[in-house]
This record gives structure tokens, sequence and C-alpha cells, in this order.
């Protein structure tokens, strides 16, 4: 089956502790994203990649970090120097080959807790 | 004004009958329009995606577009209980990247 997953699914963190969040997607998708939701919220981007070895700035990217060295994976890094990083992260991708490249698709979230 | 704004509800509606939900966005240049349904701790999942003015069904659900208003609502029929969830309006963020722009979302909570 196609899709996007993400792991954990809930993850606890101590403040002070860099954080890695996994995305794999088998949709041989180009662009891949990183969201994060906090309750009542919309989704605010954090990082977004079009293609391998690029990626670019979201609206919210300080205190986090992202590498895009496969087409399949797009890891997001929470550091310390996220202020507030508990949250719902959400990783999404879309095609820019193939249908509307603004339909994107997403996993099943990481619950992040950071105490 | 934010880009992308929808009532946040929560819209009670009873089972059976027709739930309306608007959306409404700045940028008039967007072409792209879409719907997802996020169930409590879930991610969102896409619906419905709609283009051209006027109206798009599929199954229960109607899209609709309004590009002169910068309008888009989401019309389900026969609401039934598992259609309580949270839905999100998105619209193409014009300016490169392929991005995104999510409003926070309508609670709708379908009474059986």
């Amino acid at each position: 089956d196609g899709g996007i997953t993400q792991s954990p699914k809930y993850l606890f963190r101590k403040e002070g502790q860099n954080v890695t969040l996994s995305c794999e997607q088998n949709l041989n998708h180009d662009a891949m994203y990183w969201y994060r939701q906090d309750p009542g919220q919309g989704l605010r981007l954090i990082y977004y990649s079009q293609i391998v070895n690029d990626f670019q700035k979201g609206d919210i990217a300080e205190g986090y970090s992202v590498s895009r060295e496969k087409k399949e994976s797009f890891p997001l890094t929470v550091t310390s120097a996220q202020k507030n990083p508990t949250a719902f992260y959400l990783c999404a991708s879309s095609s820019r080959t193939s249908g509307n490249p603004y339909e994107q698709y997403f996993g099943p979230g990481t619950r992040l807790t950071v105490t | 004004q934010k880009e992308v704004e929808q009532n946040s509800g929560p819209l009670s509606v009873p089972e059976g009958a027709i739930a309306s939900l608007n959306c409404t966005y700045s940028d008039r240049g967007s072409q792209s329009f879409f719907w997802y349904r996020q169930y409590s701790g879930k991610s969102p999942e896409l619906i419905m995606s709609i283009y051209s003015n006027g109206d798009k069904e599929d199954g229960r659900f109607t899209a609709q577009l309004n590009k002169a208003s910068q309008y888009v609502s989401l019309l389900i029929r026969d609401s039934q209980p598992s259609d309580s969830a949270t839905y999100l309006c998105a619209v193409e963020r014009v300016g490169g990247g392929f991005k995104t722009i999510f409003g926070a979302g309508t609670r709708l909570f379908v009474k059986a």
C-alpha cells in the first residue's frame, strides 16, 4: 500500500533535548512538508522540500531543522531552541508531476510532549 | 485579516440534515481549494478539491467555489454521526513552493 508513515506516534522528551521525528513516503512524491498543529489552531508550515537535497523554511521554522537526503524521507528535528515544542506534528507530501501539486496527503502524525 | 477564515463552530446538525461549512480566503490569485476532514486525534484526510467556479459533487459531499467573492463551501447531505469531525479548508498559497494555507477548521457535530 502506498502512503506516508510517521514514527513514533507518541514521543515524550525532557526540556533541553533534541528529538527527531521520522517521515517516510512511498508515493513517489517530490514535495514533502512538515506542519505543527496546536489545539484549536490550523496547520502551520514548518519546513517544506520540493526536491531531494533542497528545502525551505516555512512560517515557523525557528527551533527546527530538516534534511532531505532521499526522496522518500524528510525527518524533522525539534531542537532545544524551540520554545514551545509540545504539539501534534504532521508530515505531508504532494506530487509535482501528476495531479495538482497543492493536493497534499498526510501521515498519521506524531504527538510530541516536552516536559 | 487571516488568509483563510472559517467559523470555528461547533456546528451542530441532526442526523439526515444538510451541514453547510463555509470558508473565505484573502488571496485573489489562489486557484486550488481543498476540504480536509480531521477526526479527533487523527491526521487530516483530503475529501474534496475544487478548482473552477461552481459546484462539484462527490457522493454526499458538494464543494462550491465563488472566486469573485473569495468563498468556498462544503455541503454534506444526509449527515451521519460518522461525519462528526473538524473540517479544514485549504487554499493554494500563491507565490511559489506549492504551499497551501489551512484554516483553523470548523467542528461539526451530527446528532443521532
